[in-house]
């Protein structure tokens, strides 16, 4: 079992309309939980972190977070065409490493 | 402006021969890592370095070597050993200890092609 899974897509939204990308983890030691957003051909940038369970708000993206399901989310309200792009999950272990350990991501592709 | 500066952007390596990747940070940042992304996959950690003179390996650092004689510069050798290095090479740095209060900043990376 892979320590972060996202489903690699793509996942197609209208203009306009909420995407939900999710991520799963399997070490209950993760300490923090990333989201990052990187066009093709680009390195990763930072969208968002959360480390409590609930939601956690930042202008259209909403972090959910639930531990005991190990359990992450990222929705974005409103998706823009700017939007479509590759999103990967990354936790960070409460260890010495404190390196982030990466999902494959998910290619998100808003239609015009 | 503070950031991270990879490179060169592009390089291109002969079988059986090294090259060495740059990667320099003026944030002031004392951890600094490798990270090397292959196509439709995350990025999966290479090497990392919390202080100066000290690094550790990661999930992958076979056929790979770094140095971190000064606190902004953390250079990787792709050596001869490495025998699938085509990849995109991604260096980050954060302070440790306070990850989520300066999250972790990447450079632009660096695309490595064996010809």
């Amino acid at each position: 079992q892979k320590e972060v899974e996202q489903n690699s897509g793509p996942l197609s939204v209208p203009e306009g309309a909420i995407a939900s990308l999710n991520c799963t983890y399997s070490d209950r030691g993760s300490q923090s939980f990333f989201w990052y957003r990187q066009y093709s051909g680009k390195s990763p940038e930072l969208i968002m972190f959360i480390y409590s369970n609930g939601d956690k708000e930042d202008g259209r993206f909403t972090a959910q977070l639930n531990k005991a399901s190990q359990y992450v989310s990222l929705l974005i309200r409103d998706s823009q065409p700017s939007d479509s792009a590759t999103y990967l999950c990354a936790i960070r272990l409460d260890t010495g490493r404190r390196a982030l350990t990466f999902g494959s991501g998910t290619r998100l592709q808003v239609q015009p | 402006d503070g950031g991270i500066t990879q490179s060169p952007k592009y390089l291109f390596r002969k079988e059986g021969q090294n090259v060495t990747l740059s990667c320099e940070q003026n944030l002031n940042h004392d951890a600094m890592y490798w990270y090397r992304q292959d196509p439709g996959q995350g990025l999966r950690l290479i090497y990392y370095s919390q202080i100066v003179n000290d690094f550790q390996k990661g999930d992958i650092a076979e056929g790979y070597s770094v140095s971190r004689e000064k606190k902004e510069s953390f250079p990787l050798t792709v050596t001869s050993a490495q025998k699938n290095p085509t990849a995109f090479y991604l260096c980050a740095s954060t302070v440790a200890g306070l990850e989520e209060n300066y999250g972790y900043t990447f450079g632009s990376g660096t695309r490595l092609t064996v010809v």
